[in-house]
């Protein structure tokens, strides 16, 4: 298995401007989750889904934030208009979902957001 | 709501000293406890975790937690550390949902 594929690794964008991060999770995992790593706050939960549907979005900093999860195979991550603030590494996470002691997180590599 | 505290956010150790890194959880039910290490350059990947049974969980290169229920901790230790454990590590805990919720990390730096 090739592992979680974050895309893409990079983004340099200018204020005001859409941003779409895209994750593919490990195949036959069923959760997702997304997390945002600063210098100041570590990792910050942002939004998890178990079998496609949005569970926890309370870690979502505002509206200008949105996620989906159209089917189990991909997720996606907006931010529209961005801000330079933004600026983290946005992590992609999946797992099996099950309550068992195999249970873990498997993490992408990440994507480097920068927000001019 | 439930919360991580990692005290220690930078640690600067020369090799072969020994290793404690702090972990704090809010949450008074049942909880499964994490320590993730991320290396320079690389994504994060579980070190060691604890689900339930002995207390003391030893994870892969050497390192170790404790879960003392009654201190809400679950610290990791390392008797030796090496150059190559420079990374940043972080404790993580779900507690009964799929959430998990991850402490600030703390950077260690290992001298040569």
């Amino acid at each position: 298995d090739a592992g979680v594929i974050q895309s893409p690794r990079h983004e340099v964008t200018e204020m005001g401007q859409e941003v779409t991060l895209r994750c593919k999770p490990i195949s036959g995992h069923n959760s997702l989750f997304w997390y945002r790593q600063t210098m100041m706050r570590g990792l910050e939960l942002l939004i998890y889904f178990n079998n496609n549907v949005p569970i926890d979005d309370s870690g979502m900093p505002e509206d200008r934030f949105s996620a989906k999860m159209p089917n189990a195979s991909f997720s996606t991550l907006k931010i529209q208009p961005s801000e330079p603030r933004d600026s983290a590494v946005y992590f992609c996470a999946s797992s099996t979902g099950e309550r068992s002691t195999n249970e873990k997180l498997f993490f992408g590599s990440g994507t480097q957001l920068s927000v001019l | 709501a439930q919360s991580v505290s990692q005290h220690n956010h930078h640690v600067i150790l020369s090799e072969a000293a020994s290793l404690e890194l702090g972990c704090n959880y809010s949450y008074g039910g049942t909880v499964n406890l994490f320590w993730y290490v991320q290396y320079p350059g690389q994504h994060l990947q579980l070190l060691l975790k604890y689900f339930s049974g002995d207390p003391l969980v030893k994870g892969i290169k050497g390192f170790e937690a404790e879960f003392i229920k009654s201190k809400f901790s679950f610290n990791l230790r390392k008797p030796s550390v090496q150059w190559s454990d420079t990374a940043e590590y972080f404790c993580a805990v779900t507690s009964g949902t799929y959430k998990y919720i991850f402490g600030t990390g703390t950077r260690l730096k290992v001298l040569a």
